[in-house]
């Protein structure tokens, strides 16, 4: 299976402030690569695919890139609204397997 | 505005089957790959379960491969998961969710709520 292995587990953060995920894959695969958000209580919400195209609705200050074994998420400008855990996703082969989260909290 | 409602969840003992149903509405739900993820109380996410829009493919991983059968009735609009030989490890809540296309792209695009299952002596 491909391992997927984010950093950091958990970041503070301020509102304003740019923010970037790191997402590694113990293999190469292009840019079979999808992120997702998840809040507290609620299920996770598809927030990027293929390492950097924006889902419908999802805000521009959300971006990816990527390709081969490492990617980003990067919000541009730190919302409310984006305090959540953030999921990476490979999709390049079955099964398909998630990053371990990292949580977005307050500072 | 697509809509998965999950149902069927609870306390099973190990070695107890159990099945989900997950009731999708607001999209033509014949034409879309639909899957099943879990997520462990506390902890991350794991995909379980695939089946193609006309259900001629279903992809599970190991973890799950003989145990779980998912499966489609595409004219009541409803998925389901049946999961037997439960193990303590597959206490989770489980998530339909479906495909952005009627394969398996595993673009996740929208998911129901999640029913809790939880394997337990």
């Amino acid at each position: 299976d491909i391992q997927m292995t984010q950093s950091p587990s958990s970041l503070s953060a301020s509102v304003g402030d740019r923010v970037t995920i790191t997402c590694r894959a113990s293999q190469s695969f292009d840019t079979y690569l999808n992120w997702y958000q998840q809040k507290p209580g609620e299920a996770p919400k598809l927030l990027i695919y293929a390492a950097s195209s924006l889902h419908t609705g999802v805000p521009s200050r959300f971006s990816g890139s990527g390709s081969g074994t490492e990617f980003t998420l990067t919000i541009s400008s730190l919302q409310p609204e984006d305090f959540a855990t953030y999921y990476c996703q490979q999709t390049y082969r079955t099964p398909w397997t998630f990053g371990q989260g990292t949580k977005v909290e307050i500072k | 505005q697509f809509q998965l409602v999950e149902s069927g969840g609870g306390v099973v003992p190990p070695g107890g089957s159990l099945r989900l149903s997950c009731a999708a509405s607001g999209f033509t739900f014949s034409s879309y790959g639909m899957h099943w993820v879990r997520q462990s109380p506390g902890k991350g996410l794991e995909w379980v379960a695939f089946i193609r829009h006309d259900a001629n493919n279903k992809n599970y991983p190991d973890s799950v491969k003989g145990r779980f059968t998912i499966s489609r009735d595409n004219s009541k609009n409803t998925l389901f998961l049946q999961m037997n030989s439960l193990r303590a490890e597959d206490t989770a809540v489980y998530y339909c969710a479906k495909d952005l296309d009627g394969g398996n792209s595993g673009y996740l695009d929208s998911w129901g709520q999640g029913t809790l299952v939880t394997v337990f002596s």
